[in-house]
């Protein structure tokens, strides 16, 4: 079975330039989550869409962060314009989210953003 | 301040020793989850303890939830290189939507 797919894996780029992530959860999936992960800070949930509606963005930094989903089988999270501090992993997650509890969060395997 | 505390934050390990690390909370939680995080990879779901006192096993892996449900231990026998990762405890917050995780626990072990 495919996972959650996300490209790039890896990013470099100039601050002030703007990036794009781009996550495909596993088919089926109704939730899908994006998260940041530093040494400093840990694994940092950003925003999360349930039905392709979002949910809860209170974890994006700053106006510069916005992430959509169009439709079921895609996400993007786009930083404009970066910056340095925006280094760090980004990761997405989905989940298929019912009335059972604790259904678990299948990850990608992230997209590591360094911004010079 | 975390709502999940981990420790140890590293430990470094010979091959074939025991180790035990920990997630503790001042929170009570209807349920507690433990991933694994291998280098360049995202985390993965280990298990889920969902009663107070419930002990899990996963091969090597020993997981309890506290009578209390507000801290979990995790125990690995005979640690192996391949068990080398970031260890990460996670609620599920009200409502069933979030998930928080801890800032886990940094496990390297030698050959």
């Amino acid at each position: 079975d495919a996972g959650v797919i996300q490209s790039p894996r890896h990013e470099v780029t100039e601050m002030g330039q703007e990036v794009t992530l781009r996550c495909k959860p596993i088919s089926g999936h109704n939730s899908l989550f994006w998260y940041r992960q530093t040494m400093m800070r840990g694994l940092e949930l950003l925003i999360y869409f349930n039905n392709n509606v979002p949910i809860d963005d209170s974890g994006m930094p700053e106006d510069r962060f916005s992430a959509k989903m169009p439709n079921a089988s895609f996400s993007t999270l786009k930083i404009q314009p970066s910056e340095p501090r925006d280094s760090a992993v980004y990761f997405c997650a989905s989940s298929l989210l019912a009335r059972t509890p604790n259904q678990p969060q299948h990850f990608g395997d992230g997209t590591r953003l360094s911004i010079l | 301040t975390q709502l999940l505390e981990q420790s140890p934050q590293f430990l470094s390990i010979q091959e074939g020793e025991n180790l035990t690390v920990y997630c503790n909370s001042s929170s009570v939680f209807s349920s507690l989850q433990w991933y694994r995080q291998e280098p360049g990879e995202g985390p993965v779901l280990l298990v889920t303890v969902v009663t107070g006192g419930e002990v899990k096993k996963l091969k090597r892996l020993t997981f309890q939830f506290g009578d209390a449900r507000k801290d979990s231990s995790l125990h690995i026998t005979a640690a192996q290189p391949g068990d080398t990762g970031l260890y990460l405890c996670a609620v599920i917050n009200t409502g069933g939507f979030k998930t928080i995780f801890g800032a886990g626990t940094r496990l390297f072990v030698k050959a």
